[in-house]
């Protein structure tokens, strides 16, 4: 079983809805990332945050807004999102012990299915 | 540039036979790592293996096996004795360890294989 969790499974949001999505790891991993895919594509990375620290942004739409509370808990703020951004959102940890470049593995939840009307 | 490429989009094989999935990767780094994921229709992706630069030694565990050479730059997975639950997408990605290439899997565009009874 996944120790990467996230809910909710499945979210459906108007364009004008505010909702979030949570992802949590019980592995005392220090990095999180947040990816989006879309239907028969690879994962595509959003954030990465380091010891509860934004450290990558890859030029994602301010309606998405990334929260890291602790080293287990990883947020993400929807906020007037538009019908392309309908995907699968995954959540990922890893264990970045040096804080520096990592190529530790990544372990991904299940998702949340996003679908914008 | 597309670093990794998974040339295969679809293989559909009968139960009981071999698959061979193949990634060339593309990197001007003495280190880095590669990596397999499976994504079952769940949405999950599930880690299987990975493997640093420096160690070509190739692996099995239980029906899975990997063929890494660097001459080539291919990093190649078999299934064997395929079953229905190997139907999945499979992704093959690659970790260069170097700081603006921090935390960021770079993912083939995977390769859906589907096992029929």
């Amino acid at each position: 079983d996944t120790e990467v969790t996230q809910t909710p499974k499945h979210l459906v949001m108007g364009m004008t809805n505010k909702k979030s999505l949570k992802c949590e790891q019980h592995m005392g991993h220090r990095a999180m990332y947040w990816y989006k895919q879309k239907a028969k594509k690879p994962p595509e990375l959003m954030f990465v945050y380091s010891y509860e620290k934004l450290s990558i942004n890859e030029s994602v739409p301010s309606r998405f807004s990334p929260e890291c509370p602790n080293s287990s808990l990883l947020n993400l703020h929807l906020h007037a999102l538009q019908p392309e951004d309908s995907a699968l959102y995954l959540c990922a940890s890893s264990q970045e012990v040096s804080g520096g470049p990592s190529t530790d593995t990544q372990y991904f939840g299940p998702g949340t299915r996003l679908t914008v009307l | 540039a597309q670093k990794v490429t998974q040339a295969q989009t679809e293989i559909s094989v009968v139960e009981k036979e071999d698959v061979t999935l193949d990634c060339v990767y593309e990197t001007r780094d003495t280190t880095y790592y590669l990596f397999w994921y499976k994504q079952p229709p769940s949405g999950e992706l599930v880690f299987l293996i990975r493997r640093n630069s420096f160690d070509e030694q190739n692996e099995i565990s239980g029906r899975y096996s990997w063929n890494f050479q660097k001459s080539t730059s291919s990093f190649n997975f078999t299934i064997t004795a395929s079953q229905v639950v190997d139907s999945a997408v499979y992704f093959c990605a690659l970790s260069e360890a170097k700081t603006d290439s921090w935390g960021k899997l770079q993912f083939g565009a995977g390769t859906q294989v589907v096992v029929t009874p």
